[in-house]
């Protein structure tokens, strides 16, 4: 069974401050990992992802994520916020080999302030 | 490349009708998921399909079925609809090479009076 943690539902930063959201996830098999974000009446789009390999991932629009197996986290950090960053934010996991179904956490909802 | 469809954008609904909803997967892509997305419970997985066959099935109730035709269109059904089935409903598609990597659609939003 798998499941994701999202610490903090709403993160409020600075317009150039670091974003730092949170991510614990649980799986008994090795997993994928995601983060996904939406913007308000929009899909979701993916930022980044981890399957194997580098455990330092870059995505789009600035962020990067760290897989540390030890924690069993996957925090999504951007040095700088800026005000088009505002949206919710979504970790995912999958199961290797396994479906494509997708397990998300509750979701943080990210204000960035002028 | 045209990304993922769904029709219709919205829909208004009165408690026990059923309803179709439509999603149109990125070209070449045979694999497709629901998730259904409330403010109460999140994001959850209703159902995938890869060639015609449903491979995965999330806990929701009998209510809620889908299928998925040969050009890899799919369709979920809810039938009897009850207040609770108020929700934006993703569908998401992917290659199924087993990267787990999917690309959604901007959902339906069904409301349910």
């Amino acid at each position: 069974a798998q499941s994701v943690t999202q610490l903090g539902s709403h993160v409020s930063v600075s317009e150039g401050a670091l974003v730092l959201l949170r991510c614990n996830y649980s799986s008994s098999v090795p997993p994928y990992l995601f983060w996904y974000v939406q913007y308000p009446n929009q899909g979701l789009q993916l930022l980044l992802k981890y399957t194997t390999g580098a455990t330092l991932v870059k995505g789009i629009n600035g962020f990067e994520a760290e897989f540390k197996k030890s924690e069993t986290s996957f925090h999504l950090t951007k040095p700088s916020a800026h005000m088009s960053d505002a949206a919710e934010y979504f970790c995912a996991v999958s199961a290797q080999g396994g479906s494509e179904k997708l397990v998300f956490g509750k979701g943080t909802k990210l204000t960035v302030n002028p | 490349k045209a990304g993922v469809t769904q029709t219709p954008r919205y829909l208004i609904k009165t408690r026990g009708q059923q309803v179709t909803l439509s999603c149109s997967p990125i070209s070449g892509h045979r694999s497709v998921s629901w998730y259904q997305q409330t403010p109460g419970q999140g994001l959850q997985f209703l159902f995938e399909y890869f060639s015609e066959t449903q491979r995965n099935k999330g806990n929701f109730p009998g209510r809620f079925s889908g299928r998925q035709f040969s050009n890899s269109r799919s369709e979920m059904n809810v039938s009897t609809l009850e207040l609770g089935d108020s929700a934006l409903y993703l569908c998401a598609s992917s290659l199924r090479t087993g990267g787990g990597e999917q690309y959604f659609g901007p959902g339906t939003r069904l409301t349910v009076t």
